[in-house]
C-alpha cells in the first residue's frame, strides 16, 4: 500500500540545524511531488514546502526561504527537508505528504516528525 | 498569505447535519477550484476527506461534501456520527504557486 514513513523526533537547540526524511513506497515516487506541512501545538498546519519526485525543483514558502532545503533521492524513493537556523517557534510537527501536483491532493500523509527546539 | 478563516468549533447531535466554512479572498479560493479538506483525529496525521472542491477521496463517506461559492468553500457533514469528531482544515492553493491551510475546526458530536 501507498505510505510515508518519516524518521524519529528530535531535539534541538536554538541555531542549529535538522534534517528529516521521509521514505515513499508503493508507488511510483518520480510521478509525484511531496509537500512539507508543519503544524505547531494546537495550531493549525502550515505548508512549508514542495518538491518534486521527478526534477527535484522546488517550492518554498517565502517564510522559510534562505533557511530551508528540500532534496530527494530517487535511488531510495526519500525526501529531505533540512531546516536551519532553528527558533524556539520552529517546534512542531512536521508532516510529509504525497502531492498530486494537478490536483489539491495530498495524500497519503507522513505519520509526523516532533522537532522540539529549546535552550 | 493570510490563514484561511474557520470557525473554531462548530457541533451537532447524531444524525444532524453540520456546514464548516472556509473563508479566503480571489487571491485563493475565489480563483481556484484548488480546495481541500482534511480531517484529524487527536495526535494522528490528517486524512484527505475532499479534494477539487467537491471529490470525495475513494472509501470517504457519502456522508461528507464540498461546495464553494465566491471566496468560501464549505465542508457539509451530514448524519453526524461519533467517530466525525475530529478538527477539520481546509487547504486552498494560491497565485503566487503555494498552498494555505486554515486555522481549522474542532466538530463536537453532542
Amino acid at each position: 500500500q501507498v505510505q510515508l514513513v518519516q524518521s524519529g523526533a528530535e531535539v534541538k537547540k536554538p541555531g542549529a540545524s535538522v534534517k528529516v526524511s521521509c521514505k515513499a513506497s508503493g508507488y511510483t515516487f518520480s510521478s509525484y511531488g511531496v509537500s512539507w506541512v508543519r503544524q505547531a501545538p494546537g495550531q493549525g498546519p502550515e505548508w512549508v514546502g514542495w518538491i518534486s519526485g521527478h526534477s527535484g525543483s522546488t517550492k518554498y514558502a517565502e517564510k522559510f526561504q534562505g533557511r530551508i532545503t528540500m532534496t530527494t533521492d530517487t535511488s531510495t524513493t526519500t525526501t529531505y527537508m533540512e531546516l536551519r537556523s532553528l527558533r524556539s517557534d520552529d517546534t512542531a510537527v512536521y508532516y510529509c505528504a504525497r502531492d498530486y501536483e494537478e490536483s489539491s491532493k495530498f495524500d497519503p500523509w507522513g505519520q509526523g516528525t516532533l522537532v522540539s527546539v529549546s535552550s | 498569505q493570510s490563514a484561511l478563516t474557520q470557525p473554531a468549533s462548530v457541533s451537532g447531535s447524531p444524525g444532524q447535519s453540520i456546514t464548516i466554512s472556509c473563508t479566503g479572498t480571489s487571491s485563493d479560493i475565489g480563483t481556484y477550484n484548488y480546495v481541500s479538506w482534511y480531517q484529524q483525529h487527536p495526535g494522528k496525521a490528517p486524512k484527505l476527506m475532499i479534494y477539487d472542491v467537491s471529490h470525495r477521496l475513494s472509501g470517504v463517506s457519502a456522508r461528507f461534501s464540498g461546495s464553494k461559492s465566491g471566496n468560501t468553500a464549505s465542508l457539509t457533514i451530514s448524519g453526524l456520527q461519533a467517530e466525525d469528531e475530529a478538527d477539520y482544515f481546509c487547504k486552498s492553493y494560491t497565485n503566487t504557486n503555494t498552498w494555505v491551510f486554515g486555522g481549522g475546526t474542532k466538530v463536537t458530536v453532542l
